[in-house]
């Protein structure tokens, strides 16, 4: 399995950045890095993705190690809305190459 | 509103049953993919359909069974229902047939079932 380790839960104060942690020691050297995250009551939605270099999107950043064992998913100002459970996920080969979920990071925005 | 519709939102039935959940997914997306969540056991991948063709059979059991019409939508139907088979079901659509940096996956609501 292309496994990933990911802290069981965070907290957050709102309108703090929050630094949403991943190991993936396994990694090959072509699989990208994907971010997804699920809202209560809500199926996963993306959030962003790298192969190598830092990435930016509107929602977030993603911090890639030079090593590419670890990554970091940055919300640069959490709001309330950002409470959700963080994915951190690459692609299994066991399961012809689909996403491995596990159980991610439940994400807790304090007011 | 992703544009993945599925349907029902919620399923109550009872154990032996059989049900059918429908996806359809977001426009010019020609891939479908199901995921059961339950929770014990997280997002758990099922099954892939590319234009209308199985592309990857994951942890789906044989009760399951699911297919893609010449439309493009998607359906999964569960027989023989046990209690342990109470989910959530997820349909998700990309527009490639592989899962890779540059395919995104779009998720539905999900159908949420119940097995009494």
């Amino acid at each position: 399995d292309a496994k990933t380790t990911q802290p069981n839960s965070m907290e957050s104060n709102e309108e703090e950045p929050v630094h949403l942690p991943c190991n993936h020691s396994t990694i090959s050297g072509t699989d990208y890095i994907h971010w997804y995250r699920q809202l209560p009551s809500q199926g996963p939605e993306y959030v962003i993705h790298g192969l190598t270099s830092n990435v930016n999107n509107r929602m977030a950043s993603l911090a890639i190690a030079e090593d590419r064992k670890s990554s970091t998913l940055i919300l640069h100002r959490a709001t309330l809305r950002d409470a959700a459970v963080y994915y951190c996920i690459l692609r299994d080969p066991g399961t012809g190459n689909q996403f491995y979920f596990g159980t991610g990071t439940s994400l807790t925005v304090i007011p | 509103d992703s544009g993945v519709t599925q349907t029902p939102k919620h399923l109550i039935t009872a154990t032996g049953q059989r049900v059918t959940l429908r996806c359809s997914p977001r426009s010019g997306d020609l891939s479908v993919y199901w995921y059961q969540q339950s929770l014990d056991q997280g997002l758990q991948f099922l099954i892939q359909y590319y234009n209308g063709e199985e592309r990857a059979k994951g942890n789906i059991l044989e009760r399951f069974s699911a297919q893609q019409f010449p439309d493009l939508h998607s359906e999964l139907n569960l027989s023989s229902l046990e209690l342990g088979d109470s989910a959530l079901y997820f349909c998700a659509s990309s527009v490639g047939r592989a899962v890779s940096g540059a395919n995104v996956l779009t998720f539905g609501a999900g159908s949420r079932l119940t097995v009494l």
